[in-house]
């Protein structure tokens, strides 16, 4: 049974870094089956795909375009888990940030195919205020 | 605004069948088989009930299924139970930039 567990500060001041991170256990981080997702939600905002990252003969990360130059994206394999940083905050980030696994389609691509979120972790609340 | 369109709330009698429609355009829903559709309790992170525009994960009761009609697609929830009340999301791969849309939600009563 995958699991996964996100952590976060709960409360980032206006302009500051925010540093989220997800355990996962019953998968590998590296695994060429999945690609692992940051996602958040928020009641003015909906729900958000955020980022990836996965491994496939290298590391792949992809981003969402209008939050490309404020975010990355890290997977750290000794711990079996992956990060985000959001640069910059606003107001506007304060969300559920939840990770997610999307596995891959047998015989195709995980970025032509890991865009089913079968595995998500309980989520962390996120404040931006000062 | 969401990427896809979803009726705000539907609501019906436990027993009855209901359907939540999300709709899209070519370059997601319709273009592509990657819909899924995604159940949250409130306090809960979403779960998948739906996979590839009509499969249902293990575990997931047979009472769900998905179906698309060009860039529109349905979630059905037949036999309504009060454990079916709950947010309902559908998202889609999308060949623009931001790789997922999600829908904006349907709010599901169970009279």
């Amino acid at each position: 049974q995958v699991r996964l567990q996100e952590s976060g500060p709960g409360l980032v001041r206006p302009s500051q870094t925010l540093s989220l991170t997800c355990d996962i256990s019953g998968d590998s981080v590296s695994s060429n089956s999945a690609a692992w997702i940051w996602i958040r939600q928020s009641p003015s905002r909906g729900l958000e795909w955020l980022a990836r990252t996965y491994y496939g003969s290298q590391w792949y990360h992809d981003y969402a375009l209008s939050m490309k130059s404020r975010m990355s994206i890290k997977a750290d394999t000794s711990k079996n888990q992956f990060s985000l940083q959001l640069n910059s905050v606003t107001p506007e980030d304060t969300a559920v940030y939840y990770c997610a696994r999307a596995g891959r389609q047998t015989g195709k691509s995980c970025y032509s195919s890991c865009y089913t979120f079968d595995y998500w972790g309980q989520g962390t609340a996120v404040t931006v205020s000062s | 605004q969401s990427a896809l369109t979803q009726p705000a709330s539907v609501s019906g009698s436990p027993g009855q069948s209901i359907t939540i429609s999300c709709t899209g355009t070519s370059g997601d829903v319709g273009g592509f088989n990657y819909v899924s559709w995604f159940q949250q309790h409130p306090g809960k992170a979403p779960q998948l009930i739906i996979s590839d525009v009509s499969q249902r994960p293990s575990g997931i009761s047979d009472r769900f299924s998905g179906s698309r009609s060009g860039n529109t697609a349905s979630l059905t929830i037949s036999g309504l139970q009060t454990g079916d009340e709950a947010d309902y999301y559908c998202s889609s791969y999308t060949s623009s930039t931001t790789f997922v849309v999600f829908g904006g939600g349907t709010k599901v009563t169970v009279l």
